[in-house]
């Protein structure tokens, strides 16, 4: 079957440190791979997304490569803000499941220390 | 605003009764799921609709737990006699399913936060 697994957190950095939260996957099929962050008290918001194999998705300084051969997306930015501070989930969803449903990581919680 | 809206966004309520949540989705989806996520979690998945029509239901979803989306739009999320281990967010999410150009993206609403006392 489908899974996600991401580091556990909390993860502590100090602002402008480099950030990496690993997320590695399996699926039997063609996954599409997601992050999604979470705000304190807010709800789920897309981060980034990659359709394809050597697909790179970008969106407010963070990326993640989708690497079909080590089965990973990791998550990194160059220089974390204190406002970064958030839970972060990686998820999939395979193309070839009629539902869509999204398989999610467990969440990574940053905090970023001023 | 054309997102994902939730409604109400808190609600306490006492042990035993019953709330309802609402969920309007993006207009153009005809997909629309409900999750539930406790502090410290992520979201667990509980029913999804294509258009009206109830399509998966997990086993989570307990019989005190309906949803319905009788119009293939809004959705409503009911629970009856509530229990405190019902006390989470419930996160509404919608997507438009079927073509190539589909990448499984899911939209989410801001969610309704239940606290049963």
């Amino acid at each position: 079957g489908n899974s996600v697994t991401q580091m556990e957190g909390p993860v502590t950095l100090s602002e402008e440190a480099f950030l990496t939260i690993n997320c590695t996957y399996t699926a039997t099929g063609y996954p599409s791979l997601f992050w999604y962050v979470q705000y304190p008290g807010e709800g789920l918001q897309l981060l980034l997304k990659a359709t394809k194999a050597d697909d790179k998705g970008s969106n407010k300084g963070f990326e993640a490569t989708y690497r079909k051969e080590t089965t990973s997306f990791h998550l990194e930015k160059g220089s974390v803000q204190v406002s970064d501070s958030a839970v972060y989930f990686c998820a999939l969803s395979d193309r070839l499941d009629s539902n869509y449903q999204l398989i999610w990581g467990a969440g990574t919680k940053l905090i970023i220390k001023p | 605003d054309t997102g994902v809206s939730q409604d109400p966004r808190h609600k306490i309520t006492k042990r035993g009764q019953n709330v309802t949540f609402r969920c309007d989705p993006i207009s153009e989806h005809n997909r629309l799921y409900w999750y539930r996520q406790t502090l410290g979690q992520g979201p667990e998945f509980l029913t999804y609709f294509q258009n009206e029509a109830q399509l998966e239901k997990s086993r989570l979803l307990s019989d005190r737990f309906s949803a319905e989306r009788p119009k293939g739009s809004f959705s409503t999320l009911e629970i009856q006699r509530t229990e405190q281990g019902d006390s989470a967010m419930y996160l509404c999410a919608s997507s438009q399913s079927g073509g190539l150009l589909n990448t499984g993206e899911l939209f989410f609403g801001e969610g309704s936060r239940l606290t049963v006392l």
